[in-house]
């Protein structure tokens, strides 16, 4: 069982928006703004869209957002698009070990 | 552009050694910037953080898997390594290295599949 919660799959439509929560405690995602989101393709190497909580890194579509409140941390998708297709998961810094956690991850179906 | 790979021996029976090498491309694993990770997946299972090596070779492990492991790097060859001693049938998993800066992990390689079986 991941230390993060996230919903196993959302689906959208294009043109659509969604939204992918990602739960911890008061040790990880309440306790920091240190979560971060991965985009992975099977196959490929998975790649960082947000970190910081909602900080996107040079080259990410501004589709892509990230927030939190307490210990929910949520990855928003706007203008879905059928590259958007992929498992997303989570991260968080934590004060205990293992000093980083992960979700399950979710997977993402383009209607 | 950075890129990381990963390698190593595909299938492993359980107690022998699992040797990964990753070899980083577009970076300096010298830079005192970043810290260099390994992370693996077990098939339909959830991210697990394995540890990180810094330039200087100092390391963090997550203390479940401490005992059986070692990191170590080599800056001339650009190419840090994992070591994960008496492995069992629960250390099969898709293996990856990464580059980690401040709290979030920047460039991942692809991945590799290890499966440890008998």
């Amino acid at each position: 069982q991941s230390a993060l919660t996230q919903p196993a799959s959302v689906s959208g439509s294009p043109g659509q928006s969604i939204t992918i929560s990602c739960t911890g405690t008061n040790r990880d995602v309440g306790a920091y703004k240190f979560v971060s989101w991965y985009q992975h393709h099977p196959g490929k190497a998975p790649k960082l869209i947000i970190f910081d909580v909602s900080k996107r890194p040079s080259g990410v579509s501004n589709r892509f957002s990230g927030s939190k409140s307490g210990n929910t941390a949520s990855l928003t998708i706007s203008g879905l698009q059928a590259e958007d297709e992929a498992d997303y998961y989570c991260s968080s810094y934590t004060s205990s070990s293992p000093y980083w956690v992960f979700g399950g991850g979710t997977t993402l179906t383009v209607l | 552009q950075v890129q990381l790979q990963e390698s190593g021996p595909g299938l492993l029976k359980p107690s022998q050694t699992l040797s990964l090498t990753c070899t980083v491309s577009g970076a300096s694993i010298s830079s005192g910037d970043f810290y260099w990770t390994w992370i693996r997946q077990p098939p339909g299972k959830g991210l697990e953080w394995i540890g990180y090596i810094f330039y200087s070779g100092t390391t963090y492990y997550n203390p479940s898997l401490k005992s059986r492991i070692t990191l170590s790097l080599d800056t001339s060859k650009n190419q840090f390594f994992l070591n994960l001693r008496s492995v069992t049938a629960a250390d099969t998993a898709v293996y990856y290295c990464a580059r980690g800066i401040t709290t979030y992990f920047d460039f991942w390689g692809q991945g590799t599949l290890v499966p440890v079986s008998s």
